[in-house]
């Protein structure tokens, strides 16, 4: 399975800190994505970084992805309580006959407290 | 219009039952998805349709038939399924490959 490993399971911090969280995997990627998923919703796409680029920032939201440790973090700063939900790193390759095929880590769930 | 909708938001089914899940976008994407998430797991992959024609199927019990009327919309069939099968169905829209766009989700209860 290609599945990630997100680390911290769970996170909690005051509002105004950062949040680090961590994505490991284990295959060759196109590019690997990050979601936030909030109460069992939908997932909201935050960041996609391509297997050739090594950081990117956006907003708030910084990413940084070693290919070569097949490694991810996603770093926010300045956590406001509205940041509250789960996230998601997702590895991205080709599924063939368009469209990719998504493979999602374990997810960390973010507590960001007044 | 860059959003995906999904109906119905809940759903509660016998075993016996036959109902369908439907997935509608209007932002010109040709892949859509079907995921399949369990409480507190991450979601799991389940079909893929690439140009109306399907790409990928994760090895997906045949209770779970999806189909593809038109590049708008995509629809999950379930017939028989089992309390196992019960969770968060999740459908998503990309332009090729990309970021996915996904929909708020159907909740699943069979009982």
């Amino acid at each position: 399975s290609q599945q990630g490993e997100e680390d911290p399971q769970a996170l909690s911090i005051q509002e105004g800190e950062n949040a680090t969280m961590n994505c490991s995997y284990k295959t060759s990627i196109n590019n690997l994505q990050w979601y936030r998923q909030n109460s069992g919703r939908g997932l909201v796409h935050l960041i996609l970084i391509r297997s050739n680029e090594r950081e990117k920032h956006s907003g708030r939201l910084r990413v940084t992805l070693d290919t070569s440790k097949k490694s991810s973090s996603l770093l926010i700063t300045a956590s406001r309580a509205a940041d509250t939900a789960s996230y998601f790193c997702a590895t991205a390759l080709p599924s063939g006959g368009g469209g990719n095929k998504l493979t999602f880590g374990t997810g960390t769930q973010l507590k960001v407290e007044l | 219009d860059t959003e995906v909708t999904q109906t119905p938001k809940h759903l509660v089914m016998g075993m016996t039952n036959k109902k369908s899940l439907k997935c509608e976008q209007h932002m010109g994407h040709r892949a859509m998805y079907w995921y399949k998430q369990k409480a507190k797991k991450p979601p799991e992959l389940m079909f893929v349709y690439s140009y109306e024609k399907l790409s990928i199927n994760e090895s997906v019990p045949s209770r779970f038939s999806p189909e593809c009327p038109n590049s708008s919309l995509l629809n999950l069939h379930l017939h028989a399924l089992q309390p196992e099968d019960s969770a968060l169905y999740l459908c998503a829209s990309s332009p090729s490959e990309g970021t996915q766009y996904f929909g708020p989700g159907t909740r699943l209860l069979v009982l």
